[in-house]
C-alpha cells in the first residue's frame, strides 16, 4: 500500500484565496483524521471522519474551514478566506478502527503558506 | 483542558548511551496511549499503541511501559544511535472523547556521535 497520500506537498496562495487540501486514507481504513501542526500549539486535531461521516469538527478554527469526505478514498479539507494565520502544516492520517484499537497513519502534511 | 505532558523538552545523548523520558496524562478515563516518533521533515510513525495498566511494549531497543493509575507512560530507547535522532510524541486517547488523540508536544532527541 502506498500509505496516505496527500496533496499538494507544498501551498503558496495571497490572503483571500481559496485553498483546498486533498487526503486519500489507506485502503480499508474507516477513520480519517486532518491535523494542523504549528510551533504554538503543536499537533491539533481539527476534524475526523468515521465511514466518511463527520463525526467531530469542534477543532476547525472557524467558519472559514470546512471538510468534506464524498468516498471512502477521498477527503478535502478547504480554507476558504484563507488568512496568513493558516499558515502551517496540516496533516492528514487514516486508521483502521478506534485509537484504541491500533495506530494512526500520517500523510506527508501539506505544508500551507499564506502571504 | 485536558493536558499531555511531556518531559524534558529536548534531550542530547552520546551514541551508545541509553536514555528514557516520559508522557504525563490524566489517570482517570483512560482509554489508550499511543507513541509516535517523528524524524525532521518527514511524518509521525506510530511505535506502540498501549491500552493496559501495566503493558510493556518493544521495538527492537525502543521499548515503553504504562501506568494509568498515576498517568504516566515511559519510553526508553537502550544503546542510543544516530537514527533515534527525532521528536517522539505521545498522544492520550480517553473516554470522554473515544475516537480523538490528544498529543503532548513531543521530547525531541538528538543522538551525538
Amino acid at each position: 500500500d502506498a500509505g496516505v497520500i496527500q496533496s499538494p506537498r507544498h501551498e503558496v496562495t495571497e490572503m483571500g484565496q481559496e485553498v483546498t487540501l486533498r487526503c486519500k486514507p489507506i485502503s480499508g481504513h474507516d477513520y480519517l483524521f486532518w491535523y494542523r501542526q504549528t510551533m504554538m500549539r503543536g499537533l491539533e486535531l481539527l476534524i475526523y471522519f468515521n465511514n466518511n461521516v463527520p463525526i467531530d469538527d469542534s477543532g476547525m478554527p472557524e467558519d472559514r474551514f470546512s471538510a468534506k469526505m464524498p468516498n471512502a478514498s477521498f477527503s478535502t479539507l478547504k480554507i476558504q478566506p484563507s488568512e496568513p494565520r493558516d499558515s502551517a502544516v496540516y496533516f492528514c492520517a487514516s486508521s483502521f478502527g478506534a485509537p484504541r484499537q491500533g495506530p494512526q497513519y500520517f500523510g506527508p502534511g501539506t505544508r500551507l503558506t499564506v502571504l | 483542558i485536558l493536558n499531555v505532558e511531556q518531559s524534558p523538552q529536548s534531550l542530547h545523548v552520546q551514541e551508545g548511551d541509553s536514555t528514557n523520558f516520559t508522557c504525563s496524562f490524566p489517570s482517570s478515563n483512560f482509554y489508550a496511549l499511543h507513541w509516535y516518533r517523528w524524524e525532521t521533515a518527514k511524518s509521525p510513525e506510530a511505535l506502540f499503541v498501549m491500552t493496559l495498566n501495566g503493558d510493556e511494549k518493544k521495538k527492537g531497543r525502543i521499548s515503553a511501559t504504562l501506568n494509568t493509575k498515576e498517568g504516566y507512560s515511559y519510553l526508553y530507547i537502550k544503546g542510543s544511535q544516530p537514527e533515534d535522532s527525532a521528536t517522539y510524541l505521545c498522544a492520550f486517547n480517553y473516554g470522554g472523547a473515544t475516537n480523538k488523540l490528544i498529543f503532548g508536544t513531543g521530547t525531541l532527541l538528538a543522538i551525538q556521535p
